[in-house]
């Protein structure tokens, strides 16, 4: 099992361009997450999908929008990219959304100039 | 105040030694915790859970104490290979919700010979 993979693994966009962040889980996990990690911050959740069709908001969702895919894939999509949003980008999954353990994929290091 | 708060470190310790990190959480309603290992450049990783009565996995040994509300991680003979960043994590949510987990920024430890 290749557990949680992202794609990119690194980007670079300039102001303004649009791109989607890739995510996929083999685990048949119902719930899944996205987090950005900035120095000095800790990991912030952006969005997430407790089971597939539904998603909400997490504690930084502005410049962001999700989709839920099927129950493998969940890509977080950034309308028209800012400075700000330069950051690495962590998908996540879980059994059940009231289940805590969390796993991880490799990350996305997005550069945006 | 942060919700979860770490001393940033870096903690420099020899091989062989015990090291002990404190974490501090302010949601009172929060249920659970862990601890999360990062390697550099690395997706964060469960370490372990940490339990009210404290528990211990191996070298490792977690307290949680609820009336100060704060968190500890104790390692014990300490390896080259322990050098990471430990996050503290916790969740605040209701039992039975989606779990939105709150990450400290991490404890930065490095073992040396």
């Amino acid at each position: 099992n290749a557990g949680v993979t992202q794609t990119p693994k690194f980007q670079v966009l300039k102001t303004g361009q649009s791109m989607t962040l890739q995510c996929a889980q083999d685990m048949n996990h119902n719930s899944m997450y996205w987090y950005r990690q900035d120095p000095g911050m800790g990991l912030r959740l952006i969005y997430y999908s407790a089971s597939e069709g539904t998603t909400d908001k997490g504690e930084v969702p502005n410049g962001y929008n999700v989709s839920r895919l099927n129950k493998r894939e969940f890509s977080l999509r950034l309308e028209s990219a800012a400075p700000s949003q330069t950051s690495v980008y962590f998908c996540a999954s879980s059994l059940r959304a009231t289940q805590e353990t969390q796993y991880f994929g490799p990350g996305t290091r997005l550069l945006v100039l | 105040r942060k919700e979860v708060e770490q001393d940033p470190g870096p903690f420099n310790v020899p091989e062989g030694a015990t090291v002990a990190f404190n974490c501090t959480y302010s949601n009172s309603a929060s249920q659970s915790f862990f601890w999360y290992r990062q390697d550099c450049r690395k997706e964060p990783k469960l370490l372990m859970s940490v339990y009210s009565s404290g528990n211990e996995d191996g070298r490792f040994t977690a307290q949680l104490n609820r009336a100060s509300q704060y968190i500890s991680l104790l390692i014990r003979d300490s390896k080259l290979s322990d050098s990471a960043t430990y996050l503290c994590v916790v969740n605040p949510s209701d039992p039975g919700t989606a779990s939105k987990l709150t990450f400290g920024t991490g404890t930065r430890l490095q073992v040396t010979l």
